[in-house]
């Protein structure tokens, strides 16, 4: 089965700087590949995901890029906020929206203020 | 739109008791998906559905669990026996399929088996 590895498991960074997050996979088959984001007690949600047909996508301070050749895949933010202190989970699934996913083990992102 | 909704959202009991979690999907979505989240183990897929229908169960730790859709408003996660090992946050998670790839997830349900 699919196996997603996801680093690293805590990151810190200072207000304003960017945070980088990379996953990697196992299966060639995934297409889809989302981020989700978790606070405390709270439900994963949706921030930005990527289609195997596509290298990049931004929206605002968020960008995922995808490297189908070498199955990884990384989540990008820039100028960091507190609010963006969160827990943050990347997936991988191999039938899009029509199947289960398969998640990385989590990153722990720190903004120092 | 109300959302992903499940019940109850704490559950506490005791160990050999059944547990029941339910979920509500979202109006006209027709993926329904259970995840199972722990420290040990992170987020983990333990059975979805199509169309009320039991797609790929191979999620599912111990035959002490069991799924049912039995329309499309309604799913339960069954466990019984439980144990304490059991205890973990329960997700339901539901999706329109097609070209439509998003999954949202409901608010989870914790719980914890003394």
């Amino acid at each position: 089965g699919e196996n997603v590895e996801q680093h690293p498991s805590t990151l810190s960074v200072q207000e304003g700087d960017s945070a980088v997050i990379k996953c990697t996979y196992s299966d060639s088959a995934s297409n889809y590949f989302p981020w989700y984001k978790q606070e405390l007690g709270k439900r994963p949600q949706l921030i930005i995901d990527i289609r195997s047909n596509v290298g990049e996508k931004k929206d605002q301070r968020i960008a995922v890029t995808l490297n189908k050749t070498a199955k990884h895949f990384s989540l990008h933010i820039t100028e960091t906020q507190p609010e963006d202190s969160a827990v943050y989970f990347c997936a991988a699934s191999k039938g899009g929206g029509a199947d289960g996913l398969t998640f990385g083990k989590g990153t722990h992102l720190i903004i120092q203020p | 739109d109300a959302g992903v909704i499940q019940s109850p959202r704490h559950e506490v009991t005791e160990m050999g008791q059944e547990v029941t979690l339910r979920c509500k999907p979202i109006s006209g979505h027709d993926y329904l998906f259970w995840y199972r989240q722990t420290m040990m183990r992170g987020l983990e897929l333990l059975i979805y559905f199509n169309n009320n229908v039991p797609i790929d169960d191979s999620g599912m730790p111990e035959d002490r669990f069991s799924a049912k859709m039995p329309n499309a408003s309604f799913s339960t996660l069954k466990i019984q026996p439980s144990e304490p090992r059991d205890s973990a946050v329960y997700f339901c998670a539901t999706g329109r399929g097609g070209q439509h790839y998003e999954q949202y997830f409901g608010p989870g349900t914790r719980l914890t088996v003394t």
